[in-house]
Order: C-alpha cells, then sequence, then structure tokens
C-alpha cells in the first residue's frame, strides 16, 4: 500500500506561488497521483490529477519528476482563501480502490 | 455538478446504540467510500464498494458494517456505537476505478 508523506504545514503570503512537495517512494509505472483541498467542516474537494510530468487546469499544477518518487502541487498567487488543508494521495493500482490519504499540508495564507 | 449528500450534518447518540448514517450520490457512480477524519490523524477508510451488494474492508473496519442494496446510496452502520467512534464520517463517490472521489459535507457524530 503506497504511503504519501507531506509537510505537515506550510505559511504563505497573498500573490506567491506555493508549492507542496509530497513524496511517494513506492507508485508504480501507471499510479495516480491525486490533490484534494479540504476547508474546515467540509469534505475534501478534486484539485487535480497527473501520473507523469506536467498536469495543468485552471487551479493548479501538479509535477511528477522522472523518477516518480515525489510530486508538486503548485499554487500560482495564493489568496487567504486558498488557506486550507491540501492531502496528496497516491492510487497503488487501477482498480485497486483501498486508497489512503496522508494527514495533509495545512496551507495557511498570510495577508 | 456531482452531488453526495448525507443524512445529518450533526448527530448525537449514546454508548450502545445502533447509528445508522446514510449517504446518496445522484450520478449513477459505481463505487462509493466511507471515511472517518480526526484531528492529527486525517482521512481513514472505513469501507468502500465498487457494486451494489458488495464491499471492502478499508484500514479500520473494526466496529464498523456497511450496506449497499442500490447503486446510489451507501450506509454505514455502527452496531453498537462507543464513544471513540466519536469522529467526522466522510462519504464519498467516484465514477471509475481509480478516478477523484466526490465527497459529501460529512457527518459529525458524537458518542456519548
Amino acid at each position: 500500500l503506497a504511503k504519501t508523506t507531506q509537510p505537515i504545514s506550510m505559511d504563505s503570503y497573498e500573490g506567491q506561488e506555493v508549492n507542496i512537495t509530497c513524496s511517494h517512494n513506492n507508485i508504480a509505472t501507471n499510479d495516480y497521483i491525486t490533490w484534494y483541498q479540504q476547508f474546515p467542516s467540509q469534505g475534501p474537494r478534486f484539485i487535480i490529477q497527473g501520473y507523469k510530468t506536467k498536469v495543468t487546469n485552471e487551479v493548479a499544477s501538479l509535477f511528477i519528476p522522472a523518477d516518480r518518487k515525489s510530486s508538486t502541487l503548485s499554487l500560482p498567487r495564493v489568496s487567504l482563501s486558498d488557506t486550507a488543508v491540501y492531502y496528496c494521495l497516491a492510487q497503488l493500482n487501477f482498480g485497486n480502490e483501498k486508497l489512503t490519504f496522508g494527514t495533509g499540508t495545512r496551507l495557511t495564507i498570510i495577508p | 455538478d456531482v452531488k453526495v449528500t448525507q443524512s445529518s450534518r450533526y448527530l448525537v447518540k449514546r454508548t450502545g446504540e445502533k447509528v445508522f448514517l446514510e449517504c446518496v450520490q445522484d450520478m449513477d457512480h459505481e463505487n462509493m467510500f466511507w471515511y472517518r477524519q480526526d484531528p492529527g490523524l486525517g482521512l481513514r477508510l472505513i469501507y468502500f464498494s465498487y457494486d451494489v451488494k458488495m464491499k471492502e474492508k478499508g484500514d479500520i473496519p473494526e466496529g464498523y458494517s456497511v450496506s449497499r442494496e442500490k447503486k446510489e446510496r451507501f450506509s454505514l452502520i455502527l452496531e453498537s456505537a462507543s464513544t471513540n467512534q466519536t469522529s467526522m464520517y466522510l462519504c464519498a463517490s467516484s465514477p471509475l476505478q481509480g478516478r477523484e472521489q466526490y465527497f459529501g459535507p460529512g457527518t459529525r457524530l458524537t458518542v456519548t
């Protein structure tokens, strides 16, 4: 069962780019990396998913280097509303639904 | 938009009571999940289901059971609630194996 490791917390100022790194040493070739965002008293919300190189959507970018032992979620020009907990999820096999969330990274945006 | 609803936002039960937490999704998703979330422990998978009447244990199934009689509904059952089951319970669904999950708003259960 793949495990992920993330920093417990991060602080950043408004307007900056924030990069959150996730370590996943046992990822297989077709495993997906998925990031979720969670605000207090709400369920997690899907942000982005990828399995190699770089994926970008309107919210974030996801970088996965060639060795696939880590990935980085990049949030451009953060605002106060980006303050949340961010979870990195490594899915072992396509079809294996025994997913494990890490403890997440608590991101605090400072005015 | 995908909508996952949970029967209650807040629930207070007594030790030993049987508790039912209901989850309904409206997007014909095959997969459904139950998690609990506790401070410092993140989300932990209790049970999941990839088809009607199918269920699989997650990481912490002890003290829980589930039921999926219809595709859109996945119920979590606490046969005899205990104080250590006080937690936030989150239901999720996903359309395909390996794809993103959509979460409900959560049920905060307190067992006294």
